[in-house]
């Protein structure tokens, strides 16, 4: 089993829609989770941390649950603009490795 | 800023060829990573290194050597390359003392023939 899975996807969304993406990890020292968003031929980027309360940042929210290993991250409104790969991210503690899902691809068609 | 810096960006090599990929970070980070992305494969991690002078291996370091010979560099070495080598390399860096993200480098395009 993958340290890390996700939704396998792909999402293909029109504008507008709500969409939600789902990741587990399986090592419960796992201490950072992360969001990131990868467009094609592209570095990752940091779309955004994920805390144990919960966050939330414009159209994006993430949230944790330790207790089942989940990581949730929901896109409000999608636009055009946000068709990419999202990659769910966890780390451990100092000098550990970061560890990457597969990446779930979103389209938002117009 | 110039944060996570790349060598080269593209390269071809025949199999059996040698090369080194060079990453250089500004950001005074303690690690470093390379992982190597495929289609459909995600980003898999190849080596990393927690701090200047020591690495560990990675999912997939077979085929691989690196280097850290100070804070700011990461060098990844190919000694006999072979086409299953073939795919898209990327530096990262991380504060992980402040548990913060990673930043990456913009990549390598690596096709072995």
């Amino acid at each position: 089993r993958k340290e890390v899975e996700q939704d396998p996807g792909p999402f293909n969304v029109p504008e507008g829609a709500t969409v939600a993406f789902n990741c587990t990890y399986s090592n419960s020292a796992s201490q950072s989770f992360f969001w990131y968003r990868q467009d094609c031929r592209k570095e990752p980027k940091l779309l955004m941390s994920v805390y144990s309360s919960g966050n939330e940042d414009g159209r994006f929210t993430a949230q944790l649950n330790r207790a089942s290993q989940y990581i949730s991250l929901l896109i409000r409104d999608s636009k055009l603009s946000d068709s990419a790969t999202y990659l769910c991210v966890v780390s451990h503690n100092y000098g550990q490795n970061f560890v990457f899902g597969p990446g779930t691809r979103l389209s938002v068609l117009p | 800023n110039a944060g996570v810096t790349q060598t080269p960006k593209f390269q071809v090599l025949k199999t059996g060829q040698s090369m080194t990929l060079q990453c250089a970070q500004d950001m005074n980070h303690n690690s470093m990573y390379w992982y190597r992305q495929d289609p459909g494969m995600g980003l898999r991690l190849i080596y990393y290194s927690a701090s200047e002078g020591t690495t560990d291996k990675g999912e997939v370091p077979n085929g691989y050597n690196v280097s850290r010979l100070n804070k700011r560099e990461f060098s990844l070495r190919l000694e006999s390359a072979a086409p299953s080598q073939t795919s898209v390399y990327f530096c990262a860096s991380r504060d992980d003392s402040l548990n913060t993200e990673a930043f990456f480098g913009q990549g390598t395009r690596l096709t072995v023939v």
